[in-house]
């Protein structure tokens, strides 16, 4: 097991509404990139944030954010829920890039987000 | 832009054969490949990378991945199959940024 957190990890939602989802990065690591996974797919790169700022965005629209913290833990907020945001959710904490370990990403177990 | 593709939607292998995972990469720049695995309702677990060096790169729970350049692939493979190996298996490549983009996925499923 990786010392990734994610919570909660089941939610269920109706189209409309707005969700938060939440990432504890691994210790030591200032790096959270978030992945939607849909039922049957590989994961799709949503953004990345490093030291509190957006480090890259995959081709999601602008209702899909997120924020980062002091201590690298880190936020998904999906505003105006549609039927096919209903996925997995993944983020994966990294260290910087070109020392140690910094070009793995690892996982935690991810939210399940159901929307109705 | 980058893509990755698993040609093969499951691979069925007897346990204690060899097994081998398809995986071929199309990117600009240096190639920086990755393996996970997922097991059922769970996150991805890392299982081994290639950054650069040895072509044959080795990890965790005895898989191990040849890089081919000429052949753009990174095919997962393990001399003797668990059954416990069953699972879903993803190949992913890393941009500059260091975002992922990872295959459709190849399911594994190891008969004993």
């Amino acid at each position: 097991e990786t010392g990734v957190t994610q919570s909660p990890t089941h939610l269920i939602k109706t189209r409309g509404q707005q969700v938060t989802l939440r990432c504890s990065s691994q210790s030591g690591h200032n790096t959270v990139s978030w992945y939607q996974q849909a039922l049957g797919q590989g994961p799709q790169f949503i953004f990345q944030y490093y030291r509190e700022e957006e480090n890259g965005r995959g081709n999601f629209p602008p209702r899909f954010s997120g924020l980062q913290f002091p201590n690298y833990s880190s936020e998904l907020n999906v505003n105006a829920l549609e039927l096919d945001d209903s996925a997995l959710y993944l983020c994966a904490s990294s260290g910087a890039l070109g020392r140690g370990d910094g070009e793995t990403q690892y996982f935690g177990p991810g939210t399940r987000l159901l929307v109705l | 832009a980058q893509s990755v593709a698993q040609p093969e939607d499951q691979v069925n292998v007897a346990e204690g054969n060899p097994l081998t995972v398809k995986c071929t990469y199309s990117v600009s720049g240096n190639p920086y490949l990755f393996w996970y695995v997922q097991y059922p309702n769970r996150g991805l677990q890392f299982l081994l990378k290639y950054i650069t060096g040895d072509n044959l790169v080795k990890g965790s729970y005895g898989f191990e991945a040849e890089f081919n350049k000429s052949q753009t692939s990174f095919h997962l493979k393990k001399p003797s199959a668990l059954v416990s190996d069953s699972a879903l298996y993803f190949c992913a490549v890393r941009d500059a940024g260091n975002m992922l983009t990872f295959g459709g996925g190849t399911r594994l499923m190891v008969k004993p």
